[in-house]
């Protein structure tokens, strides 16, 4: 078990560039999750895969950011057109679907995010 | 609904005097909770999480927490603190769905 891991760690761009990041989960976790941080605050949920189906998105994703799992393993994020407001750190989950109650999420180490 | 409100967004204790970080929580059905652990510039570590039976949940690194059901509260302790503690401390409840929902972080500050 090699934990979950993100790439980049960290990302600098300008405003207006697409970034993409990749997160790769713990090998038997059927369900990944990404989540967005930004400084002071807790994470937020943005968005659920489970295997390669997106089941759930926030409304905090806008039209200009994506997800994929296209393989049910690792998963991408792009944000297109990045803004200012994009600059936070992006959160990585992985679970194993739980019969009942609830998952225990395990998390990635985050990419730093920073538009100039 | 579910949300989480933490008390204190920073708080200081000595060097092996007790830590008691807060979590009240809010949830429609019975919750599920945990708390991560976040060291600069990493991911959330799982410290804890209380699904059902025994209310008070032993963790790692020596932490406890206790759910009280008439107090909607999942308070975070540990005896003594140690320098190794210092970190952001998030409290976080599920329904039993996927989603869960983070309070905003305690910042715990170990004095020598």
């Amino acid at each position: 078990d090699t934990g979950v891991s993100q790439n980049p760690r960290h990302k600098i761009t300008k405003r207006g560039q697409n970034v993409t990041f990749r997160c790769d989960p713990i090998s038997e976790h059927n369900r990944l999750y990404w989540y967005r941080q930004t400084l002071g605050q807790g994470p937020e949920f943005l968005t659920y895969f489970q295997n390669e189906a997106q089941l759930e998105k926030s409304r905090l994703l806008s039209d200009r950011f994506s997800a994929e799992r296209p393989k049910g393993s690792f998963s991408t994020l792009e944000i297109q057109r990045t803004e200012q407001g994009d600059s936070a750190m992006y959160l990585c989950a992985s679970s194993l679907a739980a019969r009942g109650g609830t998952d225990t999420q395990y998390f990635g180490p985050g990419t730093r995010l920073t538009v100039l | 609904a579910q949300s989480v409100t933490q008390l204190g967004s920073h708080v200081s204790v000595s060097e092996g005097a007790l830590v008691l970080l807060r979590c009240n929580y809010s949830s429609s059905v019975p919750p599920y909770l945990f708390w991560y652990v976040q060291y600069p510039n990493q991911g959330l570590q799982l410290l804890l999480k209380y699904t059902t039976g025994a209310t008070l949940v032993k963790g790692i690194n020596g932490f406890e927490a206790e759910f009280k059901k008439s107090e909607t509260s999942f308070h975070l302790t540990k005896p003594s603190a140690h320098m190794s503690d210092a970190a952001e401390y998030f409290c976080a409840v599920s329904a039993g769905g996927n989603q869960f929902y983070f309070g905003t972080g305690t910042s715990l500050t170990v004095i020598p």
